[in-house]
C-alpha cells in the first residue's frame, strides 16, 4: 500500500513553455503533498506544502509565480512550471501524507526529470 | 530552526560486512520524528526506518538498525550483512512534530557495497 505517482517520469520542454506534472497517491487519501527538487548530487530541497482544497505554502525563495501548485483533490496535486528557462532543469519529486492525525510518515513518487532546452 | 547533518559524504564497506552511517540534528523539540531514507540509483526514495523521539527502543528493520541518542542529538544507522543492492545515497530526516509535517533532509551519504 500507500504508493504515490508521477507523470510523465520525464519530459524536455522548449524554453519559454509551460510543463505541468502530476501527482498522484493511488491506494490512500493524503491530505498533504509535497513538492521537492533534487539536483544532481544533491539532497532534496523543499519548494511547497500542498493542503487539499487551500493555497500552497512555498518556501522561502521559490517563486510561486513560477512553481503554480494545485491540489484539488485528496489523491491528486499538480506542479506547473510556467516560463519554463534552462535553469528550472532538475529532477522533481513529490510526496504525500495520509489524511490521518499523528501520522508523519511520507510516500515518495518517483521523480520526474524535467529538461529545458 | 532544525538542521541535520550527515558527516560523511561517500562510504564503503565490503560486501557482508557490516557499515555505520551517521547524523546529527538540532532542535528545540521534544517530540519528533527521524528517519532514513535510500535513494538507489532510480531515484525512487524509500523509507528504511523510522524512530519515534518518545519511544527509547532503537527501532530494527531487518538488517537495520539504528542508534538513537536523544541527549546527543545522534542518529546513526547500522546496516548489517551489507548486500550490493544496499548501494544508494542515504538520508537522514527529520520532522519536528507538534503538527509540522515538513521534512528536513541532511545532505546524503553515498554509500557503495563492494563485491
Amino acid at each position: 500500500g500507500a504508493v504515490v505517482s508521477q507523470h510523465p517520469s520525464r519530459v524536455i520542454c522548449k524554453s519559454g513553455t509551460s510543463v505541468k506534472i502530476e501527482c498522484r497517491s493511488l491506494d490512500f487519501q493524503a491530505t498533504t503533498m509535497f513538492w521537492y527538487r533534487q539536483f544532481p548530487k544533491q539532497s532534496l530541497m523543499l519548494m511547497a506544502t500542498s493542503n487539499e482544497g487551500s493555497k500552497a505554502t512555498y518556501e522561502q525563495g521559490v517563486e510561486k509565480d513560477k512553481f503554480l501548485i494545485n491540489h484539488a483533490s485528496l489523491t491528486l496535486s499538480t506542479l506547473t512550471v510556467t516560463s519554463a528557462h534552462p535553469e528550472d532543469s532538475s529532477f522533481y519529486i513529490c510526496s504525500a501524507r495520509l489524511g490521518l492525525a499523528g501520522t508523519y510518515e511520507q510516500y515518495f513518487g518517483p521523480g520526474t526529470r524535467l529538461t529545458v532546452t | 530552526a532544525q538542521t541535520v547533518t550527515q558527516s560523511q559524504p561517500e562510504m564503503s564497506v565490503q560486501e557482508a560486512e557490516t557499515v555505520t552511517l551517521s547524523c546529527t540534528y538540532d532542535t528545540s523539540e521534544s517530540n519528533y520524528y527521524l528517519f532514513w531514507y535510500k535513494q538507489p540509483p532510480s531515484r525512487q526514495m524509500i523509507l528504511v526506518i523510522r524512530q519515534e523521539a518518545y519511544k527509547q527502543q532503537n527501532a530494527t528493520e531487518n538488517r537495520f538498525s539504528v542508534n538513537f541518542q536523544k541527549a546527543a542529538k545522534s542518529f546513526s544507522l547500522k546496516i548489517s550483512d551489507s548486500q550490493l543492492g544496499d548501494t544508494a545515497m542515504y538520508f537522514c530526516a527529520f520532522i519536528p512534530g507538534a503538527g509540522s509535517y515538513q521534512l528536513t533532509f541532511g545532505k546524503g551519504t553515498k554509500l557503495s557495497v563492494i563485491p
